[in-house]
């Protein structure tokens, strides 16, 4: 079956360092979506990729849709404190003509050093 | 405009006792999906209905799991006869519609089997 594989699995920054998860595929997404879960709580809804090649940012985050729609990144510049927490990418694979079943990589722990 | 709800946030039972996960979608969501989250791992997709209707349970253990969406009323993820490795946080989400939309999480019910 389809896996998202995502690394690195910790990473632990100074405050004001840049940070970047990688997600990968086994198989072509339809959509690539990222979630944030502080420590304790829910997933958070982050951003949506749908075509190759795509790039969107949201002020200090940046992700990536890479042009074989296999993989994905999220770069965060200038960490802050409120940056902590698991980030998620979730991959969409069209079945049956529905896009709804997202297979989850096991997130990257971010934590900051103040 | 509330969000996703799920109750109760935890739920302690003993071997052999049944669990029963209420998740109510947000206004107007009639999308409904379960995932499970094991400690430092991502979350699994387990089951996906619309109301009355389970469209996809590819991700559900054949055994003793069940979900349903009522016409009335919230959707219900039952375990019945919990085992050990039954533990674990089993997250609800919610949508509008089926395909690339976002989706929105509720706060999870952690359970506990001792």
């Amino acid at each position: 079956g389809q896996q998202v594989m995502q690394i690195p699995q910790y990473q632990h920054v100074q405050e004001g360092e840049d940070f970047t998860t990688y997600c990968n595929s086994s198989t072509t997404l339809s959509n690539i979506q990222w979630y944030k879960q502080r420590p304790g709580g829910h997933p958070v809804f982050l951003i949506q990729l749908v075509k190759s090649g795509e790039v969107k940012k949201q002020k200090r985050l940046t992700f990536q849709f890479g042009e074989a729609k296999k993989n994905s990144s999220l770069h965060i510049t200038a960490t802050q404190t409120t940056d902590v927490g698991t980030y998620f990418c979730a991959g969409g694979k069209n079945s049956g003509g529905s896009n709804y079943k997202l297979t989850f990589g096991k997130g990257t722990l971010l934590t900051v050093n103040p | 405009n509330a969000g996703v709800m799920q109750n109760p946030r935890h739920l302690v039972r003993r071997r052999g006792q049944e669990a029963r996960l209420r998740c109510s979608p947000m206004k107007g969501h009639s999308h409904v999906y379960w995932y499970r989250q094991l400690p430092e791992e991502g979350l699994k997709f387990m089951v996906y209905l619309q109301k009355e209707n389970i469209i996809d349970e590819s991700g559900m253990p054949k055994e003793r799991f069940s979900a349903e969406f009522p016409k009335e009323g919230p959707s219900i993820l039952r375990i019945q006869q919990v085992v050990r490795g039954d533990s674990a946080a089993y997250f609800c989400a919610s949508s509008p519609m089926a395909g690339d939309y976002e989706q929105y999480f509720g706060p999870g019910t952690r359970l506990t089997v001792t």
